[in-house]
């Protein structure tokens, strides 16, 4: 099994669209979670860290089921700007190496 | 905003041949890493480093690779011998045990 598994997509949607994005992760010592954000050939930007409370930043909400070991990203009225590879990553505790999904593709088209 | 600066932004080299790809991190950071990212492929860690000492690395970071912190700026990651499918991106990150910063990548191609 995968340590981070996402749904590749693509997800082509409208502006204005609202898009989630889903993940698992198998360890299920890890502790921290994160969603980036990659465009094409440039480096991993943190989005947000995700917290079992769930958390919003804005258009974006994050929330994290350890039971299930699942982890989501919600879009609200997505950009043209929000086209890029959403990538979960997990883990196991600060300092450690980050584990990483293959990543989601959007496109956000007008 | 501090950011981690790597260098050279793309090089090419002939297999076989050596290559040093540089990384300066956050200054207040602790922790180094390199990861690798062969294109249409998903990010994958190489290697961590703390205190002067490889603190893990990945089963693809074999004897080919090394690390290094010469002086109090710059970590290092030398390649010897370099084959065709070492050719990626390579991003090196720094952390101060709760955020992670990348650098904005070198791309090698081994031709």
């Amino acid at each position: 099994r995968k340590e981070v598994e996402q749904d590749p997509g693509p997800f082509n949607v409208p502006e204005g669209a609202t898009v989630a994005f889903n993940c698992t992760y198998s360890n299920s010592a890890s502790q921290s979670f994160f969603w980036y954000r990659q465009d094409c050939r440039k480096e991993p930007k943190l989005l947000m860290s995700v917290y079992s409370s769930g958390n919003e930043d804005g258009r974006f909400t994050a929330q994290l089921n350890r039971a299930s070991q699942y982890i989501s990203l919600l879009i609200r009225d997505s950009k043209l700007s929000d086209s890029a590879t959403y990538l979960c990553v997990v883990n196991l505790e600060y300092g450690n190496k980050l584990v990483f999904g293959a990543g989601t593709i959007l496109r956000v088209k007008s | 905003e501090p950011e981690v600066t790597q260098t050279p932004s793309h090089q090419v080299t002939q297999m076989g041949q050596e290559v040093i790809l540089r990384c300066v991190p956050i200054s207040n950071h602790l922790y180094f890493y390199w990861y690798r990212q062969i294109l249409g492929q998903k990010v994958e860690f190489l290697v961590s480093f703390y205190n002067n000492e490889i603190s893990e690395k990945s089963e693809i970071f074999d004897d080919q690779f090394s690390v290094e912190r010469p002086d109090g700026s710059n970590f290092t990651l030398k390649i010897r011998s370099t084959k065709l499918e070492d050719s990626a991106m390579y991003f090196c990150a720094s952390s101060d045990g709760d955020g992670y910063t990348f650098g904005s990548g070198t791309r090698l191609t081994v031709v």
